[in-house]
């Protein structure tokens, strides 16, 4: 099946620092990678749409300068949070979606990178 | 603009009993549906889909679900609890046809098998 890894799992930063999180589509190409952020015992919440060769889509209330995104290739997506602070800790997960899906619109989720902030 | 609703955060079952976590959407356009499973500090692997096929969808781990679209239903079930299914469950819903495919998600129902 249809594989996506994410590294880090784990991360612990000090506060000020930047975060990179990459978001691999190991066995197919992904035109569109979407990243997601989930807190305790809460549902996903969708930060952005990334698309591969353009600037993302950033959903309502999502700080772009904050959350930088860059999907460079057809493979890889990542995620950088700027100046971490102890608020943006979360559980980050990243989805893939094919390049071809004969129009079911299944995506692929990551493990998912877990973010702490001191 | 479409929109699920999970009823019941938290679902707990005997070993060996019946699994029913519900899953109501709201769409404009007919949907996609799909069920997820979390286990604990991992991502989401999904478990089954529906895509305008068969109303009745046959999923991975003996889990299935009907599409009831006079109900706007899709509920998830199994007939015999294991105890490796506690796992977080998340409903999902794209509208079909769309361009980028984007999901919006249940607030998920937490499961618990007690032995």
């Amino acid at each position: 099946g249809a594989v996506v890894s994410q590294h880090p799992s784990w991360v612990i930063c000090k506060s000020g620092t930047s975060v990179k999180i990459e978001c691999r589509s190991l066995d197919f190409q992904a035109t569109t990678m979407f990243w997601y952020r989930q807190f305790p015992k809460q549902s996903l919440m969708l930060m952005a749409t990334s698309n591969e060769g353009s600037k993302a889509t950033y959903e309502q209330g999502v700080e772009k300068d904050k959350f930088l995104i860059n999907h460079a290739s057809l493979t890889l997506s990542t995620l950088t949070v700027t100046s971490a602070h102890p608020e943006d800790s979360s559980f980050y997960i990243c989805s893939a979606r094919p390049l071809v899906t004969g129009g079911l619109g299944e995506l692929f989720f990551g493990e998912g990178s877990r973010l702490t902030v001191l | 603009a479409q929109s699920v609703t999970q009823l019941g955060s938290h679902v707990s079952v005997s070993e060996g009993a019946l699994v029913l976590l519900r899953c109501n959407y709201s769409s404009s356009v007919p949907p996609y549906l799909f069920w997820y499973v979390q286990y604990p500090n991992q991502g989401l692997q999904l478990l089954l889909k529906y895509t305008s096929a068969a109303t009745l969808v046959k999923g991975i781990n003996g889990f299935e679900a009907e599409f009831k679209k006079s109900e706007t239903s899709f509920h998830l079930t199994k007939p015999s609890a294991h105890m490796s299914d506690a796992a977080e469950y998340f409903c999902a819903v794209s509208l079909s046809g769309g361009s980028n495919y984007k999901l919006t998600f249940g607030k998920g129902t937490l499961l618990t098998v007690n032995p």
